[in-house]
Order: C-alpha cells, then sequence, then structure tokens
C-alpha cells in the first residue's frame, strides 16, 4: 500500500522569506503522481503544484518549487517570498497511474506567516 | 474554469433528517468524489463515480448514499446520521484521460453538524 508522511505537523515562516515543507512517500509503483494541495481557513483544496514521476525536471509554479528525488522517495515544497495569505494547511499527495487509482494524502502540515 | 460548487455550504441537521448535499461542475469531467474531513485532518475519501457509475465505495455506512443523475451533478443523501457523521464533505472532480487526468479540482465544501 502506498502511504505518505509528512512528519512536521507545523512551520512557521517570516513574511517574505523562503519555507520548505517536507513529505516522503512509499510506493512500489514506478509511474505515479505527486501533488501539494493547500487547505486555507476558507476550506476549498486547492492544487499548488504536481510532478509525474516519469518527469526529471523540477516543477514550478511561480513562488511554488519542488524537490523531487526519486529515488530517495522524497518531493519537497519550497515556498519563495513568503506571503500573509500564504498561511494554511498543506497536504502532500500521492496517486498511482491508471484507473480507479485513489487520492493518497500525508496527515498535512500547519504553515503559519509571521508578519 | 475549475470551479466545483457544494451546496449548502452549512448544515445542520438531526439524527431523525433527511438531506441532501449536492455538487455540480462544469468541466466536462467524467469522475466525481465523495471525501469526508474531520479538523486538522486529511480528507478521506468515501465515492468514486467513473462515467456516472459508482466506481469505488470505501466501506461507507448505507446511511449515506450517493447518487451521480448526469456527468455533471453528484449528490450524497443523508439519512438518520449519528453525531460523529458531523464533518467538512468535500467534492472534487477530474478528467478521466489526457493529460489532466490525475489532477482533482475539489469545491469548498458542506460543514456538516449532525445534533
Amino acid at each position: 500500500a502506498q502511504t505518505v508522511t509528512q512528519s512536521q505537523p507545523e512551520m512557521s515562516v517570516q513574511e517574505a522569506e523562503t519555507v520548505t515543507l517536507s513529505c516522503t512517500y512509499d510506493t512500489s509503483e514506478s509511474d505515479y503522481y505527486l501533488f501539494w494541495y493547500k487547505q486555507p481557513p476558507s476550506r476549498q483544496m486547492i492544487l499548488v503544484i504536481r510532478q509525474e514521476a516519469y518527469k526529471q525536471q523540477n516543477a514550478t509554479e511561480n513562488r511554488f518549487s519542488v524537490n523531487f528525488q526519486k529515488a530517495a522517495k522524497s518531493f519537497s515544497l519550497k515556498i519563495s517570498d513568503s506571503q500573509l495569505g500564504d498561511a494554511a494547511m498543506y497536504f502532500c499527495a500521492y496517486r498511482r497511474s491508471g484507473a480507479n487509482s485513489k487520492l493518497t494524502f500525508g496527515k498535512g502540515i500547519t504553515l503559519s506567516v509571521r508578519p | 474554469d475549475t470551479e466545483v460548487t457544494q451546496t449548502p455550504k452549512h448544515l445542520v441537521m438531526g439524527m431523525t433528517n433527511k438531506k441532501s448535499l449536492k455538487c455540480e461542475q462544469h468541466m466536462g469531467h467524467r469522475a466525481m468524489y465523495w471525501y469526508k474531513q474531520k479538523a486538522k485532518k486529511p480528507p478521506e475519501l468515501m465515492f468514486v463515480y467513473s462515467y456516472e457509475k459508482l466506481s469505488i465505495n470505501e466501506s461507507v455506512p448505507s446511511r449515506f448514499s450517493p447518487e451521480c443523475p448526469n456527468s455533471s451533478l453528484l449528490n450524497l443523501h443523508l439519512h438518520a446520521l449519528q453525531p460523529e457523521d458531523s464533518a467538512l464533505y468535500l467534492c472534487a472532480s477530474s478528467q478521466l484521460a489526457g493529460v489532466a487526468k490525475n489532477i482533482q479540482y475539489f469545491g469548498a465544501g458542506t460543514r456538516l453538524s449532525v445534533l
């Protein structure tokens, strides 16, 4: 079974600074997808970034980038120039390729941003 | 447009009531999902519909009854719920083919309280 581990329950960052959220996963599959979702107090789960396992290049979306280490099964999220609106719960998630595969979430990390 | 709309936003019901949650998307997605989320926890998958047919039921109690009347609409009928069923209920949708087939888009959820 696939598992996703987010070992840090909470982190804090100063506004305009950079923070890295860690995530590890366990799978025997070779074709899969990894995601970071953000859930602010407004409740809506928002896709931040995704990574296809077959791509060696790390995904980036504006201030958000990932460090994908396939051999180490590590998928960390770096947030640059942190903003107050980045405060939220962040979930790392895994999905193997194929029909009817489920999205497996980590426990999540609560990120606070200090002004 | 990546919008998944859920109604109502909040719902309070007694244990003998019957109520329904509604989810709608107009992105042409042919997979739709119901999740249950407790506070500070990751979402837990309940049901998956593919091409309007139930493809995954995660051993959910029969007091939760899903329905997919058409490709844009997903309902969750509630009957004789227990207080422990109080949670945020999230709907999501995704494509079943194409480059974006592994991305799930979430609604803002319905906050359910069972008294």
